[in-house]
């Protein structure tokens, strides 16, 4: 699976949109993005995940460069309960690779 | 659907001794499930792989003998950490793999182990 490159930490205020970027410049074209989050002392959540189109749920949007090399994990009014460290991984979908997590991001929302 | 548990959500024991952890998911069928450790300020790491009525393929690095895997059913994995040492103080996880469809994993909500 490819690698991804994401920021130790980011701040946002609540209320505001928080953007998570991602790079995964080595991704293949069959490999997915996917984005999981985890509060402390908790188990990982799943958020989100797409191919090359932009995603939205009801927690987040995914926002995908055209040539695929990184992706933007948006959620739009964070609240003090979306602290939690998001950790963006990509993987062939529908088969029975593993899920490798890097360092991922500390997303500290305040006041 | 698609939860996972585990049991127990934290436990203290004494070292040398035995500890289990079992993992569940509980509406749905899972193959595989994978066991992680995370130590503090850091990310999850895998150890291993547990596949249904066969053996667990383990990663580098970890002993199968200490950490012992048992996979019975399609519904259970438990972990054992034999001879438990202070250094194997940690969050342990784990987490169930769907048969079909798209191969999601589900995440358990943790198990913190301290050893004294």
């Amino acid at each position: 699976d490819a690698k991804t490159t994401q920021p130790p930490s980011m701040d946002c205020a609540e209320g505001r949109a928080a953007n998570l970027p991602c790079n995964h410049s080595t991704i293949s074209g069959n490999e997915y993005v996917y984005w999981y989050r985890q509060i402390h002392s908790q188990g990982p959540q799943y958020i989100i995940h797409g191919l090359k189109n932009n995603e939205t749920n009801e927690m987040a949007s995914l926002i995908i460069t055209e040539d695929r090399k990184s992706s933007t994990l948006i959620l739009p009014h964070a609240t003090l309960r979306d602290t939690a460290v998001y950790y963006c991984i990509v993987r062939v979908a529908g088969t029975a690779s593993k899920l490798t997590f890097g360092t991922g991001t500390r997303l500290q929302v305040t006041l | 659907g698609a939860v996972v548990s585990q049991h127990p959500s934290w436990v203290i024991c004494k070292s040398g001794t035995s500890v289990k952890i079992e993992c569940r998911s509980l509406d749905f069928q899972a193959t595989t499930m994978f066991w992680y450790r995370q130590f503090p300020k850091q990310s999850l790491m895998l150890m291993a792989t547990s596949n249904e009525g066969s053996k667990a393929t383990y990663e580098q690095g970890v002993e199968k003998d200490k950490f012992l895997i048992n996979h019975a059913s399609l519904t259970l994995s438990t972990l054992t950490v034999t001879s438990a040492h202070p250094e194997d103080s940690s969050f342990y996880i784990c987490s169930a793999r769907t048969i079909k469809g798209s191969y999601e994993q589900y995440f358990g909500p943790g198990t913190r182990l301290t050893v004294t």
